[in-house]
């Protein structure tokens, strides 16, 4: 069975700085890769996703993420937050299927 | 326009009453979904059917019942609702099923208290 384990439950940082948002997968076989973020009272928008090819992953608003294959991992990062990246960061996973299975989330919130 | 539209986005209620959360996506998608997140902000998929069919039901109990009437609409009926389902309910579609990898559209949520 696969799983996701978001290892931040939350992430405190100042406007203007670089932030990384970690996501490990466990799987057998392999794996589609999501991340989405939920603004507050709001429903999840897809941030980015990693199919095949390039292991770097460019998404909205400025937000990259890098497949490590070898250490099962999709971390998220973003050189540069605003308050207004303020939000919960979903990583999921989907494999064969459209079911996507969801780490329990990463509260970034970005301080002026 | 709103792409996945579910009403009513805020519910309260009482415990053993029956409600009804609707759904409807207008991108034109084969596939819907309901996923619950509950008060730690876990999300799990709840069920998806696709062109009105049943594709996944996750083990849910059965006073939930997920009605399509036809592609663009998935509805969610409780019966006897009990404390613990106080939750956001979020409807979701897909262009593709049986394939991994599409991109997931989701609503704003259906945030509801029983009480």
């Amino acid at each position: 069975a696969q799983s996701v384990t978001q290892l931040d439950s939350q992430v405190p940082v100042f406007e203007e700085a670089p932030v990384e948002l970690r996501c490990n997968y466990s799987s057998s076989v392999s794996v589609y890769l999501f991340w989405y973020v939920q603004y507050p009272n709001q429903g999840l928008q897809l941030l980015l996703k990693y199919l095949s090819g390039s292991t770097l992953v460019k998404g909205i608003n400025g937000f990259e993420a890098e497949f490590n294959k070898s250490q099962t991992s999709f971390h998220l990062r973003k050189p540069s937050v605003h308050i207004s990246d303020t939000a919960e960061y979903f990583c999921a996973v989907s494999v064969l299927t459209d079911k996507l299975i969801f780490g329990t989330g990463t509260r970034l919130q970005v301080f002026p | 326009d709103t792409a996945v539209s579910q009403t009513p986005k805020y519910l309260v209620t009482q415990m053993g009453n029956d409600k009804s959360i609707k759904c409807e996506q207008n991108l034109g998608h084969d596939t819907m979904y309901w996923y619950k997140q509950d008060s730690k902000k876990f999300l799990k998929i709840m069920f998806s059917y696709n062109n009105k069919e049943l594709i996944i039901n996750e083990t849910v109990p059965n006073r939930f019942s997920p009605k399509s009437p036809d592609k663009a609409h998935l509805n969610l009926h409780i019966n006897s609702l009990e404390l613990g389902d106080s939750a956001v309910y979020f409807c979701a579609s897909s262009q593709l099923t049986g394939a991994a990898g599409n991109t997931i559209y989701f609503g704003e949520g259906s945030w509801l208290t029983v009480v």
